[in-house]
């Protein structure tokens, strides 16, 4: 596609839930990535994909977070169990190839997850 | 953890006055991109500094790549409301197996 499209755009969601967050990264970018920002604070990294392998889980906070990605396309973020502190926007971004200088970090809208 | 460093967290200016956000790291870095986040918004690519010692200007915007490519700097000549955002730096480790990592932004605020 001609960007990095999320979905939902905004998700409110009761405590103890799951959710689950889409992106669909712009075609042909092997590399996706998956950041959390907070109200006004920075992005934290939470996982990267290259094609569909994530060879850095690192960031995840807990594990109730988890991703996949399929087909070297759409990724899923998915949070079990939903907690208030996991109110924030996620973002996904992608770009054309993965440790290679120059590589521009395209960022989609966000999904702004909101839970109660 | 974090391997990119970026200060100030905040910087509040008056229009006109100048503004700089500092990016840090303790390895050396392949290359350091800059990009800013508008509120509201999300992040979006602005420059990319690769050689050492580098300096790019856009404007009244200026970069500067350290001599050990372990540091960067944005600059912004004479503040306009327009500039408001967080400017984030984002550096390709030559160390750290995860790609690009971003420092924790800047955010400025810019009173009229």
């Amino acid at each position: 596609g001609a960007g990095v499209s999320q979905s939902p755009s905004n998700k409110v969601t009761e405590k103890g839930k799951d959710v689950e967050l889409r992106c669909d990264p712009i075609s042909g970018h092997t590399a996706l990535y998956w950041y959390r920002q907070s109200l006004g604070q920075g992005l934290e990294f939470l996982i990267y994909f290259q094609g569909n392998s994530a060879p850095d889980k690192s960031g995840l906070p807990s594990d109730r977070f988890s991703a996949e990605r399929t087909g070297g396309s759409v990724s899923t973020l998915t949070i079990q169990r939903t907690q208030q502190e996991d109110s924030a926007v996620y973002l996904c971004a992608s770009s054309e190839r993965w440790r290679v200088p120059g590589n521009t970090i395209y960022f989609g809208e966000g999904s702004w997850l909101t839970v109660v | 953890g974090q391997q990119v460093m970026q200060i100030p967290q905040y910087q509040h200016v008056q229009e006109g006055e100048d503004f700089t956000t500092y990016c840090n790291s303790s390895t050396t870095l392949s290359n350091i991109q800059w990009y800013k986040q508008r509120p509201g918004g999300h992040p979006v690519f602005l420059i990319q500094l690769v050689k050492s010692g580098e300096v790019k200007k856009q404007k009244r915007l200026t970069f500067q790549f350290g001599e050990a490519k372990k540091n960067s700097s944005l600059h912004i000549t004479a503040t306009q409301t327009t500039d408001v955002g967080t400017y984030f730096c984002a550096g390709l480790t030559t160390v750290t197996n995860n790609d690009m990592r971003f420092g924790a932004g800047t955010r400025l605020t810019v009173k009229p």
